[in-house]
């Protein structure tokens, strides 16, 4: 209950193209819900995070979606640059449970 | 750059023997986390330091510790070390004790056990 699944576990997408990386959860009681985007050598950075009130965020060209009836949100990147190809790790976290994070997507944006 | 320093960057031991992580957070931050991040586990809360008093804790051995002194730098002791525990060990400040806030990674230490 306590775990937070990924998916896919590698992406490949053309340049301008619209990767799509899911989450699904058990746990009612996460409250926030972060992605964070991680380069070779480098930590975590986060890159947008929602709450279960809102059904989408947008910053810049990072989307998340959310659906809490389904238990599962998901992030979307729009006009997709080579420069996006990163690790994408979701995340949720309650005070109960502290933070769970997903087993991370591995995105490679071909030019 | 997050603003939250690691060191060392990479440290190669042994079998059994006992290491010590530090992280400095950013200017201004009362939060710590560590973390740690291995093939087989992915990415792990381990546990969260607040103003000097511990906060929550993960999924942490009883062979790591962590302290966070006065000056709210923050050290990671593993002992009777493993193979096993060969990972990425990560930092991360935040401005508040609040789990549910941004937080700012180091760029880890990678620990190698021989």
């Amino acid at each position: 209950q306590q775990q937070v699944k990924q998916s896919p576990q590698s992406l490949i997408v053309q340049k301008g193209g619209i990767p799509i990386i899911n989450c699904a959860y058990e746990n009612t009681a996460f409250d926030y819900f972060p992605w964070y985007q991680q380069f070779p050598g480098k930590g975590p950075a986060l890159l947008i995070a929602i709450r279960p009130d809102v059904s989408e965020k947008k910053e810049g060209r990072f989307t998340i979606s959310f659906n809490k009836s389904a238990k599962q949100f998901s992030l979307h990147i729009m006009d997709s640059q080579p420069g996006d190809s990163a690790t994408y790790f979701c995340a949720a976290y309650s005070s109960a449970s502290k933070i769970i994070f997903g087993s991370g997507t591995r995105l490679s944006i071909r030019p | 750059d997050s603003g939250v320093t690691q060191t060392p960057k990479h440290l190669i031991t042994a079998t059994g023997q006992r290491v010590t992580l530090r992280c400095s957070p950013r200017s201004g931050d009362l939060s710590v986390y560590w973390y740690q991040q291995s093939l087989d586990q992915g990415l792990q809360f381990l546990i969260q330091y607040y103003n000097g008093e511990e906060r929550a804790k993960g999924n942490i051995l009883e062979r790591f510790s962590a302290q966070q002194f006065p000056d709210l730098h923050s050290e990671l002791n593993l002992s009777s070390l493993e193979l096993g525990d060969s990972a990425l060990y990560f930092c991360a400040s935040s401005p508040t004790g609040d789990g549910d806030q941004p937080q700012h990674f180091g760029d880890g230490t990678r620990l190698s056990i021989l």
